[in-house]
């Protein structure tokens, strides 16, 4: 069974600042990977997905992630944080099968200061 | 195009009693999940279709909680009689399909028990 952690639970960063949110899985073949944001209230948005090939990957909003295999390893980046970025952030972690199933980390919440 | 919709989006009920949510999909989205996420965790599936056929319900409470998408559309999720570890959001999500299709998450029912 595949599983997700992110380590951090909160994170703060300045505004303008760089960001790196954390996230291991743990999977027996080359899983899908996705990172969602989840403003207070609202259900969850796609920000990036990895399938295969590049392992770099470009999201919505600025964001970029990178899978390392070696590592068991999907961090999401993005290089100059703005207020609007302070939600929660999941990475989840589907099973290379037909049933697409997702498993979620427990999330990490970032704070943004002025 | 339409979004996930969800309703209602705030529900409170005493213990024992039952208590129903409704989620109109994506149109065209053949496979439609419901998640519970408890405050300060990652979303959890509880229950998969694909098209009106149950894919995955191994993780659903089946002697409280039942969901049906009768008509391949729209799905409800039943709880009955709820418990006060129920409390959560409720988030609906659905697919194109399966096959590591991206899934889009409607804004989520909260459940408060008292």
């Amino acid at each position: 069974a595949q599983s997700v952690t992110q380590p951090d639970i909160h994170i703060t960063v300045s505004e303008g600042a760089s960001l790196e949110l954390r996230c291991n899985y743990s999977y027996g073949a080359t899983p899908y990977l996705f990172w969602y944001v989840q403003s207070p209230g609202q259900g969850l948005q796609l920000l990036l997905k990895y399938f295969s090939g590049d392992t770099l990957v470009q999201g919505i909003k600025g964001f970029e992630a990178e899978f390392k295999r070696s590592q068991s390893s999907f961090n999401l980046r993005k290089p100059s944080v703005h207020w609007s970025d302070a939600a929660e952030y999941f990475c989840a972690v589907g099973a290379n099968n037909a049933g697409n199933m997702l498993t979620f980390g427990g999330g990490t919440r970032l704070m943004v200061k002025p | 195009e339409a979004g996930v919709a969800q309703s209602p989006r705030y529900k409170i009920i005493e213990k024992r009693q039952s208590v129903a949510f409704w989620c109109n999909p994506i149109s065209g989205h053949a496979t439609l999940y419901w998640y519970q996420q408890i405050l300060g965790q990652g979303p959890k599936l509880l229950i998969q279709f694909q098209n009106n056929g149950v894919v995955d319900d191994s993780q659903l409470p089946k002697d409280r909680f039942s969901a049906e998408r009768l008509k391949g559309v729209d799905s409800t999720l039943k709880i009955q009689p709820a418990k006060l570890e129920d409390s959560a959001v409720y988030l609906c999500a659905s697919s194109l399909n399966t096959g590591g299709q991206p899934q889009h998450f409607g804004d989520g029912t909260r459940l408060s028990i008292l």
